[in-house]
């Protein structure tokens, strides 16, 4: 985990809400992913971002946003038009850009129920 | 569609004893192959990587993986289970010019 920092660690949303969890890197990486984690699912991509001022959707980005203002930090925002929220996500980096063989990085992920 | 399978859900092995755990891929052309590892409530750590040249990649904790071509395959191994191997594993493929798709991963128990 070391080198990416994701908070909190446990997150609770009432319906309706949205709610931003944060992620930052210290490995100087230009590339930066958020993935949701679903039990018998593995991950799935949500949006990533191989240069600041520039993310890309994943495979699953409605009810999420994201933006990469810093090279350093890529929040995710779960805004309420995401129907089923509950979920472990994690967040990731890695040197280059993404096609390429580099070894992506993962924080220690965010629990986020909604009640 | 590029995709990568675990067909084990969990796998079962005494402390000692050697261990497999398996994944195929489906892509064109040759892709990167990766094992990652993740203990309960937390991320997921690199074990290794297939980039390219000898098909067996060694990586960390004592874990290693061959790639197959022929038969599309890129199992984890390893000589000799230790309890604390005990955790959820999951191979993932870079499809040449496109984004990490990973398996729906397999647990692994190793008892004593």
């Amino acid at each position: 985990d070391g080198g990416i920092t994701q908070s909190p660690k446990y997150l609770f949303r009432k319906e309706g809400q949205n709610v931003t969890l944060s992620c930052e890197q210290n490995l100087n990486h230009d590339a930066m992913y958020w993935y949701r984690q679903d039990p018998g699912q593995g991950l799935r991509l949500i949006y990533y971002s191989q240069i600041v001022n520039d993310f890309q959707k994943g495979d699953i980005a409605e009810g999420y946003s994201v933006s990469r203002e810093k090279k350093e930090s890529f929040p995710l925002t779960v805004t309420s038009a995401q129907k089923n929220p509950t979920a472990f996500y994690l967040c990731a980096s890695s040197q280059g850009l993404a096609g390429a063989p580099d070894t992506q990085y993962f924080g220690p992920g965010t629990r986020l129920t909604v009640l | 569609a590029q995709s990568v399978a675990q067909p084990e859900d969990q796998v079962n092995v005494a402390e000692g004893n050697p261990l497999t755990v398996k994944c195929t891929y489906s892509v064109s052309g040759n892709p990167y192959l990766f094992w990652y590892v993740q203990y309960p409530n937390r991320g997921l750590q690199f074990l290794l990587k297939y980039i390219t040249g000898d098909n067996l990649v060694k990586g960390s904790y004592g874990f290693e993986a061959e790639f197959n071509k022929s038969q599309t395959s890129f199992h984890l191994k390893k000589p000799s289970a230790l309890v604390s191997d005990s955790a959820l594993y999951f191979c993932a493929v870079i499809p040449r010019g496109n984004k990490l798709v990973f398996g729906a991963g397999t647990i692994l128990r190793v008892k004593s």
